[in-house]
């Protein structure tokens, strides 16, 4: 079975800073996709980024980016310039492509950004 | 918005009660999922329906069932509920069935049992 590991449960970052968040996945499939899921305080979940494991290059959304290294099963995201309403807890999620879009998600990392 | 619309957002109920939520996926969308978050188990997928078909399971229990019905909207019963079942439910649709990844998420339905 398909796991997702987050082993940050929380991280904070200054406004206008950096800051990355780090995810771990397990499978044997060679095609799937990854995801970064945000959940604000609205408890709505909002899908951020996503990436196709057959893709080499990166996936980019504006200040978010990911570092996806397929052999190490490694998929973390940066958000460059964190803004205020970056505040929320961020979920990383992986889907087998012949699943129909059933998501595994991690635990959760709690993002504060700091004034 | 995500034009998931999910009732009742909050539910209140006693251990041996049975409960319905509901959802209204977005216009046009075909697929609904509903998900279960607790805080134990995390986001867990429960179930899936296609047009009105069931097309995957998940970690659903027997005491829970769903279905979708012709207008495309979606149901989720827990009957015989315990306390343990006291989490957020989501639902959530996409366009298609298969192979997008991108869901859209109403805002949960907490139940809690007490």
């Amino acid at each position: 079975a398909q796991t997702v590991t987050q082993s940050q449960p929380e991280m904070s970052v200054q406004e206008a800073e950096t800051v990355t968040l780090s995810c771990t996945y397990d499978t044997s499939e060679s095609d799937y996709y990854l995801f970064w899921y945000k959940q604000p305080p609205s408890r709505q979940m909002i899908l951020v980024i996503r990436q196709e494991a057959y893709k080499q290059q990166n996936a980019t959304e504006n200040r978010f980016s990911v570092n996806f290294q397929k052999a190490a099963k490694s998929f973390s995201l940066k958000i460059s310039d964190s803004q205020l309403g970056d505040a929320a807890m961020y979920f990383c999620a992986y889907m087998q492509e012949t699943s129909g879009s059933r998501l595994t998600f991690g635990e959760g990392t709690q993002l504060t950004v700091n004034p | 918005d995500s034009g998931v619309t999910q009732t009742p957002k909050h539910l209140i109920t006693a251990t041996g009660q049975r409960v319905t939520l509901r959802c209204s996926p977005r216009s046009g969308d075909l697929s609904v999922y509903w998900y279960q978050q607790s805080l134990d188990q995390g986001l867990q997928f429960l179930i899936q329906y296609y047009n009105g078909e069931e097309r995957a399971k998940g970690n659903i229990l027997e005491r829970f069932s769903a279905q979708q019905f012709p207008d495309l909207h979606s149901e989720l019963n827990l009957s015989s509920l315990e306390l343990g079942d006291s989490a957020l439910y989501f639902c959530a649709s996409s366009p298609r069935g298969w192979n997008t990844g991108e869901l859209f998420f109403g805002e949960g339905s907490r139940l809690t049992v007490l």
